[in-house]
Order: C-alpha cells, then sequence, then structure tokens
C-alpha cells in the first residue's frame, strides 16, 4: 500500500520567516494530495491541496508543489504569524479508491513572536 | 458547509467492554472513514466505507469493526475494549476536495 514519509516532525520559525515541510509518497497511482492543520485541541481542516495534473498551487500565503517524477511533493508558508503554529499533515490519496488517504506523521510548526 | 459530527469528545470505558463510536455526516457523501491518531504517528486508517452496507478494512483493523446501516451514519465498534485502544478516533467524510473530520472522540480504556 501506499506509504507517505514527512520531514521535519517538528519545525520552529521567526515571525515573518518562511516554513518549508516536505513529503514523499511510494505509489505511483496516487493523484491526490491534501494539506491538513491541525490547531491544539481541535480538528484537522484542509488548507491546500494539488492534484497530479497540476505542478504548483497558491492560496496568499501558502503553497504546494509537486514532484511526481521524484514522488514528493512541499508545502510552504511564507510570512509566517503565530497564528500558523499548528500541526501539519500531508496526505496522499487515489481518487478512484473511494478517495482514502494515507497520511505523514504530522510536522508541528511553531512561530515564535 | 459539510458537518461531520461525532457523538462523544470523552469516552471513559473499561477493559473488555464493548465499545460505540457513532458518526453523521450531513451531506449525503457516499465515503466514509475512521482514523485514530496517536502522537508521533500522525493518522492511521481502521476502515472505510463507500456505500451503505460496504465496508473495506485500512492499515489497523484489527480489534475493531464498523457497521454503515444507513448513507449518514458510520459507526466504530470496538469488540472488547483494551487499553492499546487509549487513543482520539476522527471520523471523516470525504468530498471532491478533500476530508471533512469531525471534532473526534477521546477514548481512555482502563
Amino acid at each position: 500500500g501506499e506509504n507517505v514519509e514527512q520531514h521535519p516532525s517538528t519545525l520552529s520559525v521567526q515571525e515573518g520567516d518562511s516554513a518549508v515541510i516536505k513529503c514523499t509518497y511510494s505509489d505511483s497511482a496516487s493523484n491526490y494530495f491534501p494539506w491538513y492543520k491541525q490547531e491544539l485541541g481541535k480538528r484537522p481542516q484542509l488548507i491546500i491541496d494539488i492534484r497530479s495534473n497540476v505542478g504548483e498551487k497558491k492560496d496568499q500565503r501558502i503553497a504546494v508543489t509537486l514532484n511526481k517524477t521524484a514522488k514528493h511533493f512541499s508545502l510552504h508558508i511564507t510570512e509566517t504569524q503565530p497564528e500558523d503554529s499548528a500541526v501539519y499533515f500531508c496526505a496522499a490519496s487515489i481518487s478512484t479508491n473511494a478517495g482514502k488517504s494515507t497520511f505523514g506523521d504530522g510536522t508541528t510548526l511553531t512561530v515564535k513572536p | 458547509d459539510v458537518k461531520v459530527t461525532q457523538s462523544s469528545r470523552y469516552l471513559v470505558k473499561r477493559t473488555g467492554e464493548k465499545v460505540f463510536l457513532e458518526c453523521v455526516q450531513d451531506m449525503d457523501h457516499e465515503n466514509m472513514f475512521w482514523y485514530r491518531q496517536d502522537p508521533g504517528l500522525g493518522l492511521r486508517l481502521i476502515y472505510f466505507s463507500y456505500d451503505v452496507k460496504m465496508k473495506e478494512k485500512g492499515d489497523i483493523p484489527e480489534g475493531y469493526s464498523v457497521s454503515r446501516e444507513k448513507k449518514e451514519r458510520f459507526s466504530l465498534i470496538l469488540e472488547s475494549a483494551s487499553t492499546n485502544q487509549t487513543s482520539m478516533y476522527l471520523c471523516a467524510s470525504r468530498t471532491n476536495y478533500g476530508y471533512t473530520f469531525g471534532s473526534g472522540t477521546r477514548l481512555t480504556v482502563v
């Protein structure tokens, strides 16, 4: 089955700096890659996603890039703010397989004011 | 907005008890999922369902079963709870834009 590895497990940045979280996946059939943000005590929420026919997607301060050949994708957060502090999960799924997602282990991002 | 509701936020059960975790979604979605979340292990898939009465095992189904008698409701059953099933359980419903998660049930088995 699919295996997703996520790095780093913890990341600490100064407010205003950029943060990058990287994931690799093993199943070349995976074609949908969402990212979730989970604030302390809350449910994970989808923040951005990318499909395999696209190399990059941006939404304000966050962006995701996908390299299908290398089977890796990354989350980029620019101009970080304290409210970006959370656990971030990447996931990979095959849209035809009921859409079940395999998740990375999560990255705890801390943004210091 | 899709709403996914888990009936209990916190549960404490004794070893050997049969435990039911309930999840309801309000958007007529076909695909529903149960994950457990443990520190450092991310979210691991227990079971999923792609239609009424249809279910498939995820990555860690041992010790669990599920029931989907109605489209909106997906139940996770711990046949005989054990302490290693102490965890946060998250239900999710799938849209074309990823999952919508419930708020989670933190289960403690003593």
